[in-house]
C-alpha cells in the first residue's frame, strides 16, 4: 500500500540551529501539504503545493521557515534558525488534486517530531 | 471564515458503550466535514467525511457521523466502544484551497 514517507521521524536540536524535513508523497499526487501540530492541538497548515508551485503558505513564518518542491515530486522543509517555539510535530499529507470544493482524501505521513533545546 | 470547536478535550468511556465526539463547525460556504483519527507517534487517518447528499455518514470501524446545518454540529458516535478506539480524534472542515482546518482534538480512552 502506498504510503507518505517523512525523514527524520525525530530530530532535537538547539535552539539558533538550522533542520530540515524531507517528504515524499504518494506517487500521483499532484497537492502535498506541509502541517504543523503543537502538543494538545490540531494540525495547523504551513504550505500546501500544487505540483511544484506555492498555493498557500500564508501561515509560514517566512523569516524563519522555508519550503520547496523542485521538481513537483518530493519536497523539503526547512527552519533557520530554530526557536524553542518550533517544538511540534511536522506533518507532511499529500492528496490528488485539491481545488475550491474539491477535496480528495489526504494522506498522512508519520511525522517528523521536533525537540528544540 | 472557517473553523471547527470541538467540545471535551478528553472523553473517557468504557468499553462496549456509546462513543460520542461533538463537533461543531463554521462556516461561510456549504461546509465538507471531516474526521481523522490520529494514533499515538502516528498520522492522521481519515473516518469519513460529508461532502453533499445523506446527511448520515458511515465510515470505517463503524463510526459514523451526522451532519445537522441547523445546529452547526457533527459529530462522531460508534455503538460499543473497543479499546482499540483509543485514540485522538480530530474533526475538519475543508478550507477555501481544498485545504483541512483542524479542531483542537478529543482524547478518547477506553476503559475495560
Amino acid at each position: 500500500e502506498a504510503e507518505v514517507a517523512q525523514s527524520p521521524r525525530y530530530k532535537i536540536t538547539e535552539k539558533s540551529q538550522a533542520v530540515a524535513f524531507w517528504c515524499d508523497p504518494i506517487s500521483g499526487h499532484a497537492t502535498l501539504y506541509w502541517y504543523r501540530q503543537i502538543l494538545g492541538q490540531g494540525p495547523e497548515l504551513l504550505v500546501q503545493f500544487q505540483d511544484e508551485s506555492v498555493v498557500d503558505d500564508s501561515q509560514l513564518p517566512k523569516d524563519r521557515f522555508s519550503a520547496e518542491r523542485l521538481k513537483g515530486v518530493d519536497s523539503t522543509l526547512k527552519i533557520q534558525p530554530a526557536e524553542l517555539g518550533d517544538s511540534a510535530m511536522y506533518l507532511c499529507a499529500s492528496s490528488l488534486e485539491a481545488a475550491r470544493g474539491i477535496y480528495n482524501e489526504q494522506f498522512f505521513g508519520p511525522g517528523t517530531r521536533l525537540t528544540v533545546l | 471564515a472557517q473553523s471547527v470547536t470541538q467540545l471535551g478535550s478528553h472523553v473517557s468511556v468504557s468499553e462496549g458503550a456509546l462513543v460520542l465526539l461533538r463537533c461543531n463547525y463554521s462556516s461561510s460556504v456549504p461546509p465538507y466535514l471531516f474526521w481523522y483519527v490520529q494514533y499515538p507517534n502516528q498520522g492522521l487517518q481519515l473516518l469519513l467525511k460529508y461532502t453533499t447528499g445523506a446527511t448520515l455518514v458511515k465510515g470505517i470501524n463503524g463510526f459514523e457521523a451526522e451532519f445537522k446545518k441547523s445546529e452547526t454540529s457533527f459529530h462522531l458516535t460508534k455503538p460499543s466502544a473497543h479499546m482499540s478506539d483509543a485514540a485522538e480524534y480530530f474533526c475538519a472542515v475543508g478550507g477555501s484551497q481544498g485545504n483541512l482546518i483542524f479542531g483542537k482534538g478529543t482524547k478518547l480512552s477506553v476503559k475495560p
